[in-house]
Formats: structure tokens, sequence, C-alpha cells
């Protein structure tokens, strides 16, 4: 079956430092991919989203993924955490076509970032 | 141009109640869609409508839910009667044309059963 793993539930980083989350994929062909965000009190917010070509994808706010299929992986990196980053990082798959497509997600990884 | 709207934003009934969450897609967007997150596990899809037509209900829990998209525009979601395992945050998403399109996310209803 499908599936998406992030395997760090909670991740603390140093304001300023680097981040990197990761995202691996269950799946046999190659899925569209995406980041999302969610910050305390508001709605998922679409970070950045991999469908084909450049396997580096840029992103808003400053966040990048790259999609490495030899390691059916799709990890979020940022090269400098802001305070305003702290919140919740979800990776997900996009599964089927038009008649049936939906968003298989992973579990969730909690971003804390310490002044 | 308004997002994705969902109301209320946090409901608590007790169990063997009914309850009904609406949402409001990004206007124009013909895709919408429902998923859950129960106890901090991952967000799960219940079903996707394309205008008002059910086109993939595989992940509603049980018949106790039922969703409808009148004339395409807004969605409802009903559960009845509650239970305690339906306690969680339910999100609505809207895309455009192609369900391939990116999917805009509402804010959440955060539903406690008791």
């Amino acid at each position: 079956a499908q599936s998406v793993t992030q395997p760090d539930i909670h991740i603390t980083v140093s304001e300023g430092a680097s981040l990197e989350l990761r995202c691996n994929y269950s799946y046999g062909a190659t899925p569209y991919l995406f980041w999302y965000v969610q910050s305390p009190g508001q709605g998922l917010q679409l970070l950045l989203k991999y469908f084909s070509g450049d396997t580096l994808v840029q992103g808003i706010k400053g966040f990048e993924a790259e999609f490495k299929r030899s390691q059916s992986s799709f990890n979020l990196r940022k090269p400098s955490v802001h305070w305003s980053d702290a919140a919740e990082y979800f990776c997900a798959v996009g599964l089927g076509m038009d008649s049936s497509y939906k968003l298989i997600f992973g579990s969730g990884t909690r971003l804390l970032v310490r002044p | 141009e308004a997002g994705v709207t969902q109301f209320p934003s946090h409901s608590v009934i007790e169990k063997g109640q009914t309850v009904t969450l609406r949402c409001d897609p990004i206007s124009g967007h013909d895709n919408l869609y429902w998923y859950r997150r129960v106890m901090g596990k991952e967000i799960k899809f219940l079903l996707h409508f394309v205008k008002e037509s059910k086109q993939d209900e595989s992940g509603m829990p049980n018949n106790r839910f039922l969703a409808e998209r009148t004339g395409g525009t807004y969605s409802t979601l009903k559960v009845q009667p509650a239970e305690l395992e339906d306690s969680g945050v339910y999100f609505c998403a809207s895309s455009q044309v192609l369900s391939t399109d990116t999917q805009y996310f509402g804010p959440g209803t955060r539903l406690t059963v008791l």
C-alpha cells in the first residue's frame, strides 16, 4: 500500500541553524510530492511541490526540497531557520488521476526553534 | 481572493449528538476534499467531490458520516450520531479544474466528542 513516512516526530533547532526534515514514500511510480506547513491556529499552507523535471524544487519562505528517486525520498531543507518557522510540517504524496485523486500524508514533524 | 473557509472552528458535543461541519471552497474550484486528523496521527483522506458529485468516498469511516455539496458550491459533513473516536480535526481543501491541481486547505474544524 502507498505510504508516506516522516521518521522524526519532533525536531529542535537553534535559530539560524540549518534544517532538514525527512520524508520517504512508498509508491510504484513517481508520484506528485508536496510539503505543507501548519502554523498554530492556521490551515495547511503549501510550501512546495514536485511533479516532474528538476529534482531540486524551490518553495516559499526560503525552503527547498530534493526528490531522490533511488531513495524514494523528498527531504525538505532550509539553510537558516527563523523563529517564525516553528510549526508542524507535513509531507504528502498525490495519488491517482482525475477520477480518484487524493493526498496521502505523513504523520508530520513538529519543528521547535530555540532562540 | 478569499481562501477556503470552514465553520465552526471548534465544536464540542456529547456522544450520540449530531454535528454538521461546513466548508466553503475557493470560488470557482470544482474539486472539494475532506480530510481528517485524529489524535495527532496522519491526516487521512475522507472523500472527494467534483462539483456536486461524489467522485471518491473510499475514506469515509462508516455510514454515520454523510457529506453533501449542494449546487457544487459549499459542502457539509454531518456526523450522526457522533462517537468518541470521531474526535479530531476535519480539514477541507479545494482545487481548480484538474483534481491534480494544487489543493488549498482551510483552517480545519476541531471536533471534540465527550
